[in-house]
């Protein structure tokens, strides 16, 4: 699977959108783009995955560049709850295995 | 909630003991994988199980083994343990259609402290 990079931590304004960047330019054709964060002491929880188009689901949205290169994880209106590490995760059809990196520690600021 | 239940949610054994970690799948669901979270880093891949057999592993040692049972639950096994196994151990179950296996759903994890 390719691998992704991502800043370490970002801090949000509670209410504002938060987007989230990730690095994957190694993607190959077949591979998606999967987003799961992780609360604090809890498992982590699927959010939202994609290929090559843009998806929005109730929790986000994912927007993957033409070159599919990067994509960008957009919580629309930041809550508290929402401070967690979120894991971008590139994943290849029929491949079970998820390999998760380091992830982005978002923090939303009141 | 994700229907995916673990237990026990914390244990404490010492080196050298062994230890079995247990894992209900979420109803329907056909397929479970294994993850170890050392502190402060994301999870790792152990393996996962397909109609009760071994369907990839990640790179642990032997002495990490499993099973799924018919009802598609599932144990962790791990053999010696060591200091460095002290970490979160996470399962998740996904059911796996034609080709693919689906998004994974993951239950708290049990925390396991090695002394």
């Amino acid at each position: 699977d390719a691998k992704t990079t991502q800043p370490p931590s970002m801090d949000c304004a509670e209410g504002r959108a938060a987007n989230l960047p990730c690095n994957h330019s190694t993607i190959s054709g077949n591979e998606y783009v999967y987003w799961y964060r992780q609360i604090h002491s809890q498992g982590p929880q699927y959010i939202i995955h994609g290929l090559k188009n843009n998806e929005t689901n109730e929790m986000a949205s994912l927007i993957i560049t033409e070159d599919r290169k990067s994509s960008t994880l957009i919580l629309p209106h930041a809550t508290l709850r929402d401070t967690a590490v979120y894991y971008c995760i590139v994943r290849s059809f029929g491949n079970e295995k998820l390999t998760f990196g380091t992830g982005t520690r978002l923090t939303i600021i009141p | 909630e994700t229907g995916v239940t673990q237990s026990p949610t914390h244990l404490i054994k010492t080196r050298g003991q062994q230890v079995t970690l247990r894992c209900s799948s979420q109803s329907g669901h056909n397929t479970v994988s294994w993850y170890q979270q050392a502190l402060g880093q994301g999870p790792q891949f152990i393996f996962q199980y397909y109609r009760e057999e071994e369907n990839g592993r990640g790179n642990f040692p032997p002495r990490f083994s499993g099973l799924q049972f018919p009802n598609y639950s599932s144990e962790l096994n791990v053999n010696a343990l060591e200091l460095d196994d002290s970490a979160l151990y996470l399962c998740a179950s996904s059911f796996r259609a034609i080709g693919d296996t689906g998004e994974l759903f993951f239950g708290e994890g049990s925390r396991l402290t090695v002394l």
